[in-house]
């Protein structure tokens, strides 16, 4: 298995645009983790998946940020409108239902301007 | 000017030497543990785990201990090279899988 994909690896936008980033799981995982790293907040968790339903919600920052699991091998992060403080490296970390080791993509260096 | 953002604990050490990172955890109730190691630019990666019904286990150059009665765990890095340098996070079995700050370990040659 190639491990969690995360794509894409950077990416650099305007202000008020919209941002997808998106995540492919190990497959046969059955829970799905977002989480935001900055060097003002450490690694945190925004939102997590179990079985494509989302469970716990309570990180995700603002309505400006969604995310969706439509099936089980793909998941996204959406924001829109994007602001500066949304720059960060974005994680997706995926691993079986009985919590056991997870797994982590390599991430998504977002860059506001 | 002084640097802002969140304190992490950090250890530094010679290279060669051992080093001890240790974490506290909440939940009386947890019974799986886990390590990760995050080197700069990239996501957590797993190390080790341990069961609650262990008091160690160790593998290549890492230990583990865990202790229930204070909910302490420790991670022990034998001959520590400068490859180990990254930051160290512990975690609870819980569903929800959130971290701690984390320890930054230095390794200075």
């Amino acid at each position: 298995d190639a491990g969690v994909i995360q794509s894409p690896r950077h990416e650099v936008t305007e202000m008020g645009q919209e941002v997808t980033l998106r995540c492919k799981p190990i497959s046969g995982h059955n829970s799905l983790f977002w989480y935001r790293q900055t060097m003002m907040r450490g690694l945190e968790l925004l939102i997590y998946f179990n079985n494509n339903v989302p469970i716990d919600d309570s990180g995700m920052p603002e309505d400006r940020f969604s995310a969706k699991m439509p099936n089980a091998s793909f998941s996204t992060l959406k924001i829109q409108p994007s602001e500066p403080r949304d720059s960060a490296v974005y994680f997706c970390a995926s691993r079986e239902l009985d919590p056991t080791s997870a797994f982590f993509g390599q991430g998504t260096r977002l860059t506001v301007v | 000017g002084e640097s802002v953002g969140l304190h992490l604990p950090t250890l530094s050490v010679q290279e060669g030497d051992n080093s001890i990172i240790n974490c506290a955890y909440s939940n009386s109730a947890s019974d799986y543990f886990i390590w990760y190691k995050q080197e700069s630019g990239k996501g957590p990666q797993f190390i080790i785990d341990i069961r609650s019904n262990m008091d160690k286990r160790q593998g290549q150059r890492v230990t583990v201990l865990l202790n229930k009665t204070v909910k302490h765990l420790s991670l022990q890095i034998a001959a520590t090279q400068p490859g180990d340098s990254a930051v160290y996070f512990c975690a609870e079995n819980t569903s929800d899988m959130r971290f701690g700050a984390g320890t930054r370990l230095t390794v200075k040659p």
